[in-house]
């Protein structure tokens, strides 16, 4: 596509529901990063892919969050139980890869309340 | 630990006076760095980037920034500003094949 896209652009759940949010690169790139913003905080990395592959995990705050890019396209970021602390934004960026550490393309993010 | 710290959560500056925004970092080898913006309902959208060469970068929108290796500083700079820039301004490093984001500094234009 054009640019980074991410659905839904806001998601209200209630504490305890599994939630799934979906992000689609830009056809072109290979690596896809996932990170969190909380309010006034500047976005935290996640995890992120080179195509499939998934290199990097270190930033999920839990086992209750995973990512999956199964055909190296779109991804998507599920967090299991949802509690109240996981209430941010979720920001998506993808960048050309192949070895080079290119600019990032972020995403609109998905707004995610925990109630 | 490397980190980027932007020691001004807020800035105020009247339409068409000049801006300066801090960020410092620490990292024991030469950075990648960056700054991006993030205007209201909008992803971030980079702004300029240094990995080397010469210490003054130019960026989009007018902005340029300027890498200290003594002050391990990276301050952005625009010599007037428009009522359109008011937005979040992130620092940033790389640090492996991760962006480090600073807290942010958010600019207020009064008119």
């Amino acid at each position: 596509g054009a640019g980074v896209s991410q659905s839904p652009r806001y998601k209200v759940t209630k504490r305890g529901q599994d939630v799934t949010l979906r992000c689609d690169p830009i056809s072109s790139h290979a690596t896809l990063y996932w990170y969190q913003q909380a309010l006034g905080q500047g976005p935290e990395f996640l995890t992120y892919f080179n195509y499939e592959a998934q290199p990097d995990k270190s930033g999920l705050p839990s086992d209750r969050f995973s990512a999956e890019r199964p055909e190296g396209s779109i991804s998507t970021l599920t967090i299991q139980r949802t509690e109240q602390r996981d209430s941010a934004m979720y920001r998506c960026a993808s960048s050309l890869g192949g070895g080079q550490f290119g600019e990032q393309f972020f995403g609109p993010g998905t707004r995610l309340t925990v109630l | 630990a490397q980190s980027v710290t932007q020691p001004d959560i807020h800035i105020t500056v009247s339409e068409g006076a000049s801006l300066e925004l801090r960020c410092n970092y620490s990292y024991g080898a030469t950075p990648y760095l960056f700054w991006y913006v993030q205007s209201p309902g909008q992803g971030l959208q980079l702004l300029l980037k240094y990995f080397s060469g010469d210490t003054l970068v130019q960026g989009i929108k007018g902005f340029e920034a300027e890498f200290k290796r003594s002050q391990s500083s990276f301050n952005l700079r625009k010599p007037s500003v428009h009522w359109s820039d008011a937005a979040e301004y992130f620092c940033a490093v790389r640090r492996d094949d991760k962006i480090i984001f600073g807290k942010g500094t958010r600019l207020h234009i009064l008119p």
